[in-house]
């Protein structure tokens, strides 16, 4: 099946730094979507991209729909405390079928020091 | 809008036992919910696709036996675990598709956790 690799799996930055993960997959994606879990909740949605080379932003963070379609990046600017937890990519391929269900990267752990 | 929500938040249950696990879409109609599964420390991983008035789409290596899903209506998706064993502990999420946005989103409920003693 579909894989997406995603990284770093975790980072150690300072209050006030930018941030950036990306994931790649081995195939292509219509959509990427990029949602923020923290423990004991379920995902949040943050950004979703629909078109190749789309760049859109949501706040302090930005996210990019990659040209070959294989890719996206979240950067995260000015980390502030509350944006700790993990991060997951996931793509759609709209294949139909059993397929509709999203593919998740294995998610990148924030943390930040004060 | 497009708030989904699960219950039980958490199960403890005994080995052998059924566990079922509600989702509901509180504020849009669904015809479609998905059920993730999601390991400590790991990602989420699709169980099957909630099709309402229809059967199940299962993910290869998905027991269709063993974990029953039901989507009697637009806004209501269960999923029972049968005969639940402790290697059945997970972290279980459920997703449903908003129709009236692109249709394409996903938003996710808070999770059930489930421990099998």
């Amino acid at each position: 099946g579909q894989q997406l690799n995603q990284s770093p799996q975790s980072m150690f930055i300072q209050e006030g730094e930018d941030v950036s993960m990306n994931c790649t997959s081995s195939s292509i994606f219509n959509t990427w979507l990029w949602y923020k879990q923290e423990p004991g909740e379920g995902p949040v949605l943050l950004i979703a991209l629909y078109k190749a080379g789309e760049l859109t932003s949501n706040g302090r963070l930005t996210a990019q729909f990659g040209i070959t379609r294989k890719d996206s990046f979240l950067n995260i600017s000015a980390s502030i405390p509350s944006d700790v937890g993990i991060y997951f990519c996931a793509g759609r391929d709209h294949s139909g079928g059993g397929a509709d269900g999203l593919t998740f990267g294995k998610g990148t752990h924030l943390i930040i020091q004060p | 809008g497009a708030v989904v929500s699960q219950h039980p938040s958490w199960v403890i249950c005994k080995s052998g036992t059924s566990v079922k696990i509600e989702c509901r879409s509180l504020d849009f109609q669904a015809t479609t919910m998905f059920w993730y599964r999601q390991f400590p420390k790991q990602s989420l991983m699709l169980m099957a696709t909630s099709n309402e008035g229809s059967k199940a789409t299962y993910e290869q290596g998905v027991e269709k036996d063993k974990f029953l899903i039901n989507h009697a209506s637009l806004t209501l998706s269960t999923l029972t675990v049968t005969s639940a064993h402790p290697e059945d502990s997970s972290f279980y999420i459920c997703s449903a598709r908003d129709p009236s946005g692109s249709g394409i989103e996903q938003f996710f409920g808070p999770g059930t956790r489930l421990t099998v003693l």
